[in-house]
């Protein structure tokens, strides 16, 4: 098993471009996360997705744009990038949405490294 | 806004030493996930705390949960130049926000020979 698998691992763009961050999981998880990461700020969640076909919005959703193509793959959208979403991005997957589950350990990819000029 | 104060941010400490770190917060939460993250690597969880006053050891790392469950401490005994990597604290909530979790801001540790 790859687990969470990222692509790019490395991108730099220019103000104004756009570009999308690609994520896949093979554990057949329910759930996945985006997030980006940036110094002395720990990771805040951009959205997440309950089940394909559902995505809400996390704590900093504003410049982003998702989608849950299937089971396996969560994409992150930058329309017109911008210097203040220079981060590392982060994706996450865990196996049920629901607290209750018992069950709650998120397994995250390498990241992408985004840096924008 | 949950919010989780790490502390310190940093430390560089020798081979041998022991330390602790915090995690806390005005917000109660249902568990309490301790994560470490190594350079160029996501974060890979250690311990879940459930339980308020739970104590957990996984080897020489001792966790702990607060009674009121809005604090933790991890405490490593001995530290090794393995240790070295960044432990970031993580709660949820579980207030039907599923299983959405709040980052704390993180602690930079490293451990030299």
């Amino acid at each position: 098993n790859a687990g969470v698998t990222q692509t790019p691992k490395f991108q730099v763009l220019k103000t104004g471009q756009s570009m999308t961050l690609q994520c896949a999981q093979d554990m057949n998880h329910n759930s996945m996360y985006w997030y980006r990461q940036d110094p002395g700020m720990g990771l805040r969640l951009i959205y997440y997705s309950a089940s394909e076909g559902t995505t809400d919005k996390g704590e900093v959703p504003n410049g982003y744009n998702v989608s849950r193509l299937n089971k396996r793959e969560f994409s992150l959208r930058l329309e017109s990038a911008a210097p203040s979403q220079t981060s590392v991005y982060f994706c996450a997957s865990s196996n049920d949405l629901l607290w209750a589950s018992g069950s709650y350990e998120q397994f995250f990819g390498p990241g992408t490294r985004l840096t924008v000029l | 806004t949950q919010l989780l104060e790490q502390s310190p941010q940093f430390l560089s400490i020798q081979e041998g030493e022991n330390l602790t770190v915090y995690c806390n917060s005005s917000s109660v939460f249902s568990s309490l996930q301790w994560y470490r993250q190594e350079p160029g690597e996501g974060p890979v969880l250690l311990v879940t705390v459930v339980t308020g006053g739970e104590v957990k050891k996984l080897k020489r790392l001792t966790f702990q949960f607060g009674d009121a469950r809005k604090d933790s401490s991890l405490h490593i005994t001995a530290a090794q130049p393995g240790d070295t990597g960044l432990y970031l604290c993580a709660g949820e909530s579980g207030a039907g926000g599923g299983n959405k979790l709040t980052f704390g801001t993180g602690t930079q540790l490293k451990v030299e020979l």
